[in-house]
């Protein structure tokens, strides 16, 4: 196992288009967070997921952004009508009842 | 809202000597775990330590030590014999399960220099 994987890890779009990011957890870890990081901040939590339940959502998540997670397995989230200052990394990070591991990211610049 | 404060955005330390960096946190929660995680320049979040409230021993993870006072609600990480590939961002994050998610609730990180 490589670890959780994430694809893009760069998107450069313009304002206004939509925007899909994967993640690929550690295959038996049935927990997957989405957190959002911008410059010189720590992450902020996004979503979370058990297997294929969107259980939690944070009020940063506005009506544009979407998660799924089909059969508990890879998550993707989706921005909509994207803004400028929806420019930040993206982080996706799995667990099994303990610590979180994360991807790499995905870093999202909109112009 | 949970809030955690790391008050030394930057710290540098000596090849070889030791650094204390801190961590404070607010909680109503009783139960929870606390972490420290690394994440160096342009690589991906990685984990340094873990502590579990319940415990009052202090976690050890070799040369990387806590110093957990969880009535003072502080969490600070000791590095010992620092080593260049020390140098990184620093970010401690306690996790609450009180709100059924195990979200991780990051301070802003303290960016730490090692000099040779």
């Amino acid at each position: 196992d490589t670890g959780v994987s994430q694809d893009p890890r760069h998107k450069i779009t313009k304002r206004g288009q939509n925007v899909t990011f994967r993640c690929d957890p550690i295959s038996e870890h049935n927990r997957l967070y989405w957190y959002r990081q911008t410059l010189g901040q720590g992450p902020e939590f996004l979503t979370y997921f058990q297997n294929e339940a969107q259980l939690e959502k944070s009020r940063l998540l506005s009506d544009r952004f979407s998660a799924e997670r089909p059969k508990g397995s890879f998550s993707t989230l989706e921005i909509q009508r994207t803004e400028q200052g929806d420019s930040a990394m993206y982080l996706c990070a799995s667990s099994f009842m303990g610590e979180q591991y994360f991807g790499p990211g995905t870093r999202l610049t909109v112009t | 809202a949970q809030t955690v404060t790391q008050s030394q955005p930057e710290m540098s330390v000596q090849e070889a000597e030791t650094v204390t960096l801190s961590c404070t946190y607010d909680t109503s929660e009783s139960d929870y775990y606390l972490f420290w995680y690394k994440q160096p320049p342009s690589r991906q979040m990685i984990l340094v330590i873990r502590q579990e409230a319940y415990k009052q021993q202090n976690a050890t993870e070799n040369r990387f030590s806590v110093n957990f006072q969880k009535a003072a609600k502080s969490f600070s990480l000791k590095i010992s014999d620092s080593q260049l590939g020390d140098a990184a961002m620093y970010f401690c994050a306690p996790e609450y399960s009180g709100a059924g998610s195990y979200q991780l609730t990051f301070g802003k990180g303290t960016k730490l220099s090692v000099i040779p």
